[in-house]
């Protein structure tokens, strides 16, 4: 099975710090993602990745950037957390061939504080 | 832009019995795929069922299926013989064209009454 593993459960971060959440992925997927999910909301997918160094925006990049050094890590930054940052992190991965389905993580519960 | 509208916050279910949520979306791309997501309190997203666009034959697992419209661009899910387990979220999702965002819709979330 493809695991998607992301560094932590839950995390408390104060105003203004530098915050970086982690996901790495085991089975070489091409494609990863980082959403964010909100009551009533849904995920918003904030931004994702095809490639290594590759990057582009989703629909809500504001206050975040990624890194993307290795195929099997994604990392997503909060450069100032920020209150209203305060949400659930999912991380996921797929192949360029999307019919199989996307893997996602078992999220990060951010709360900015 | 590609939009996946779920109308129905929450649903409730016996035991048993069936039910049916419902999800629409909005594309201009001929080549796309649909998705079910379920997702548990214990948060991991878990993939129920899978349709691809061109298949005209409506995707099914054991007592998952799905009713797939085309033309009225309508995707949704019936769950049989519904089970305490099947309590969650329930997400539809939608991936098409040149890019691979898979885009939500907003979630029902289904009670299953023993």
């Amino acid at each position: 099975d493809v695991k998607v593993t992301q560094s932590s459960r839950y995390l408390v971060k104060r105003t203004g710090e530098k915050v970086f959440l982690e996901c790495v992925q085991d089975m070489d997927h091409e494609n990863m993602f980082w959403y964010r999910q909100d009551p009533g909301l849904g995920l918003r997918l904030i931004y994702f990745s095809y490639d290594v160094k590759m990057k582009e925006k989703g629909d809500i990049p504001e206050g975040y950037s990624v890194s993307r050094e290795k195929k099997e890590r994604f990392s997503l930054i909060l450069e100032s957390a920020s209150t209203n940052q305060t949400s659930m992190y999912l991380c996921a991965s797929t192949l360029a061939r999307r019919i199989y389905g996307y893997t996602f993580g078992s999220g990060t519960r951010l709360t900015v504080v | 832009a590609q939009t996946v509208t779920q109308s129905q916050p929450e649903m409730s279910v016996q035991e048993a019995e069936t039910v049916t949520l419902s999800c629409t979306y909005d594309t201009s791309e001929s080549d796309y795929y649909l998705f079910w997501y379920k997702q548990p309190p214990s948060r991991q997203m878990i993939l129920v069922i899978r349709q691809e666009a061109y298949k005209q034959q409506n995707a099914t697992e054991n007592r998952f299926s799905v009713n797939f419209q085309k033309a009225a661009k309508s995707f949704s899910l019936k769950i049989s013989d519904s089970q305490l387990g099947d309590a969650a979220m329930y997400f539809c999702a939608y991936t098409g064209g040149a890019t691979n965002k898979l885009i939500f819709g907003t979630g029902t979330l289904l009670a299953v009454q023993p």
